[in-house]
């Protein structure tokens, strides 16, 4: 069945580092790949997604390419802010687009 | 407008009780899912409404767990004889249609605890 491995968290960097966050996939198919985010009391939201092989999501600075040879959808951000502390999911979109989640990460910058 | 909102927001109950948690999506959305998160999990994928379509049952754990759907609006999830390890919070999501790609709208949740 489909399924999602993301890093081990929780994750700590200082405001204006370089981030990288692993996910990587097994699916049947041609599925749509998503970050979602929970930022500190509020719900799951969409971050970025995309639907076919090669597509680049992107959004508030954060970029994921979708890579069907390696099957991966890493999220980077080039510089973090303290507002991006938050916890990150990637998920996978299958059959009647029903989502596959991972387990999820914490990330935690600090000023 | 208004996002998906769900009801109670918090339950406690006690093992065995039966419990029901409620979904109001976005309005025009004709696909709702449901999803439970244990903690330190992932999301859990239970089951996935599409219009007047039969659901997709595939993710719901036992036969304690049943939701319904009236037409494209509300939808109950009901936990018979709950057990200690439903204890979880339960996520409503809604879509403009279950079409690939589409981003799903998630409500707040319902926290479940099962003493």
């Amino acid at each position: 069945g489909d399924s999602v491995t993301q890093m081990e968290g929780p994750v700590t960097l200082s405001e204006e580092a370089f981030l990288t966050i692993n996910c990587t996939y097994t699916a049947t198919g041609y599925p749509s790949l998503f970050w979602y985010v929970q930022y500190p009391g509020e719900g799951l939201q969409l971050l970025l997604k995309a639907t076919k092989a090669d597509d680049k999501g992107s959004n508030k600075g954060f970029e994921a390419t979708y890579r069907k040879e390696t099957t991966s959808f890493h999220l980077e951000k080039g510089s973090v802010q303290v507002s991006d502390s938050a916890v990150y999911f990637c998920a996978l979109g299958g059959a009647n687009s029903k989502l596959t989640f991972g387990k999820g990460i914490t990330l935690s910058v600090r000023p | 407008g208004a996002g998906v909102s769900q009801s109670p927001s918090n339950k406690v109950t006690e093992k065995g009780k039966d419990v029901e948690l409620r979904c109001d999506p976005i309005s025009g959305h004709t696909a709702l899912y449901w999803y439970r998160q244990r903690l330190g999990q992932g999301l859990e994928f239970l089951i996935y409404f599409q219009g007047n379509s039969a659901p997709d049952k595939s993710g719901l754990p036992s036969d304690r767990f049943s939701a319904e759907r009236t037409g494209e609006s509300v939808s109950t999830l009901t936990i018979q004889r709950t057990q200690q390890e439903d204890s979880a919070v339960y996520l409503c999501a809604s879509s403009l249609n279950g079409r690939h790609g589409n981003e799903q709208f998630f409500g707040p949740g319902t926290r479940l605890t099962v003493l």
